[in-house]
């Protein structure tokens, strides 16, 4: 079974500009989740969506939003981008049962904002 | 209190010894309880999941659950090199978020 692809891997934006971040989950996971990671707050929660749903939602600004297609995969979007926006952004997929649901990350896309 | 705490680290350990890494979480009502291990550089890798109080093995690995204590530990036995690495404890909270707690860097000397 294919793992949880993230593309891109390495994206370099301006403060200012907007950028759109793609996960393919595993085959069968109905639920992507989005985590922001840093070295000084650790993996944050962004959110979650489920069957094109948002189910649970983190601590971050508007500027951070996320989509889910209907064939589970799944797009997150950061408006006027900060420096502190950068950092590594990982997906991570499920069935979507909880609570023994377990997640499986994607690599990771590492974004600069410059 | 956090939701998800660990010792940051750097926790040492010889080659061959016992490393143990501990979290505590403060949602009494949470189920599930997971340990990833992350190499530099890369994702988190699930190492196991644990969701009955006691103990559970797999290979070198033991995941301990203690719900009174709002405690979960993971042993690593016959320590080597290649296990140097930050391991994140998770927990699922209310509304079923899963919550990461810092990660505990852990180095294993040879």
């Amino acid at each position: 079974k294919a793992g949880v692809t993230q593309t891109p891997r390495y994206l370099i934006k301006t403060r200012g500009q907007q950028v759109t971040l793609s996960c393919s989950p595993i085959s069968g996971h109905r639920s992507v989740s989005w985590y922001q990671q840093t070295p000084g707050q650790g993996l944050q929660f962004l959110f979650e969506y489920f069957s094109e749903t948002q189910r649970n939602k983190g601590n971050f600004p508007g500027r951070f939003s996320g989509r889910q297609f209907s064939n589970s995969r799944s797009e997150m979007n950061v408006s006027t981008l900060e420096l502190g926006d950068s950092a590594l952004y990982l997906c991570a997929s499920s069935s979507g049962s909880p609570p023994r649901d377990t997640q499986y990350f994607g690599p990771g896309t590492r974004l600069t904002v410059l | 209190q956090k939701e998800v705490e660990q010792n940051s680290g750097p926790l040492s350990v010889p080659e061959g010894a016992i490393a143990s890494l501990n979290c505590t979480y403060s949602d009494r009502g949470s189920q599930s309880f997971f340990w990833y291990r992350q190499y530099s550089g890369k994702s988190p890798e699930l190492i196991m999941s644990i969701y009955s109080n006691g103990d559970k093995e797999d290979g070198r690995f033991t995941a301990q659950l203690n719900k009174a204590s709002q405690y979960v530990s993971l042993l690593i036995r016959d320590s080597q090199p290649s296990d140097s690495a930050t391991y994140l404890c998770a927990v699922n909270i209310r509304d079923d978020k899963i919550i990461f707690g810092k990660g505990t860097r852990l180095h294993i000397l040879p």
